[in-house]
């Protein structure tokens, strides 16, 4: 158990939907990373939260929208979903720079 | 930007054989630089990283890797490795002077034979 939890697992949807996929951070960790993982894309960084602000910024489309609350937790919000949109998506949290991430295991989107 | 190259995206190596694993970064400012591993159906986990200090950096698993500032090179190399290290390996590079944003590789995936 890495100390960061993502729900839920796995996820089957249609298109046109929308779903919002959960991510608390490791104790402490104030920083909060979501990254796209597909076979033909790789890792692609969506967004970063630090402490509930917007930090940076990637490649997030604009139907994907994200927001860290006051808890610290994370949510990602994908909506009008296409099938292209299917893969894994990790959430990381950190604490100090240079320490890297501390990753979820992930939640594996499917849209049909 | 910064960018990172992981110059072979499959690597099969017989059991207790070395295996090494290439990355080269791109970066005009001075960086971080970490090696994941990704096992089957799970999340990435590090291996190692290289903040400042000695070039040759120490991780799990027997893992180690070398830093070469002039070669801009971060490669990940084991001198034995077990049917248990086959995986994916994920090279990655954040700039010291702006957060801590991981920019990855396309990753290297480790296939050990018996």
């Amino acid at each position: 158990d890495s100390g960061v939890t993502q729900t839920p697992k796995h996820l089957i949807t249609a298109t046109g939907q929308r779903v919002t996929l959960r991510c608390s951070p490791r104790s402490g960790d104030l920083s909060v990373y979501w990254y796209q993982q597909s076979l033909d894309q790789g890792l692609q960084f969506l967004i970063q939260y630090y402490n509930g602000e917007e930090r940076a910024k990637g490649n997030i489309l604009e139907r994907f929208s994200a927001q860290q609350f006051p808890d610290l937790h994370s949510e990602l919000n994908l909506s009008s979903l296409e099938l292209g949109d299917s893969a894994l998506y990790f959430c990381a949290s950190s604490h100090l720079q240079g320490n890297g991430y501390t990753f979820g295991s992930g939640t594996r989107l499917t849209v049909v | 930007a910064q960018s990172v190259t992981q110059l072979d995206s499959q690597v099969p190596v017989f059991e207790e054989a070395p295996v090494e694993l290439r990355c080269n970064y791109s970066s005009s400012v001075s960086v971080y630089l970490f090696w994941y591993v990704q096992y089957p159906n799970q999340g990435l986990q590090l291996l190692l990283k290289y903040l400042s200090g000695s070039t040759l950096v120490k991780g799990i698993n027997g893992f180690e890797a070398e830093f070469n500032k002039s070669q801009t090179s971060f490669h990940l190399r084991k001198p034995s490795v077990h049917i248990s290290d086959t995986a994916e390996y994920f090279c990655a590079v954040s700039v010291k002077a702006a957060g801590n944003k991981l920019t990855f590789g396309g990753g290297t995936r480790v296939l050990v034979k018996p």
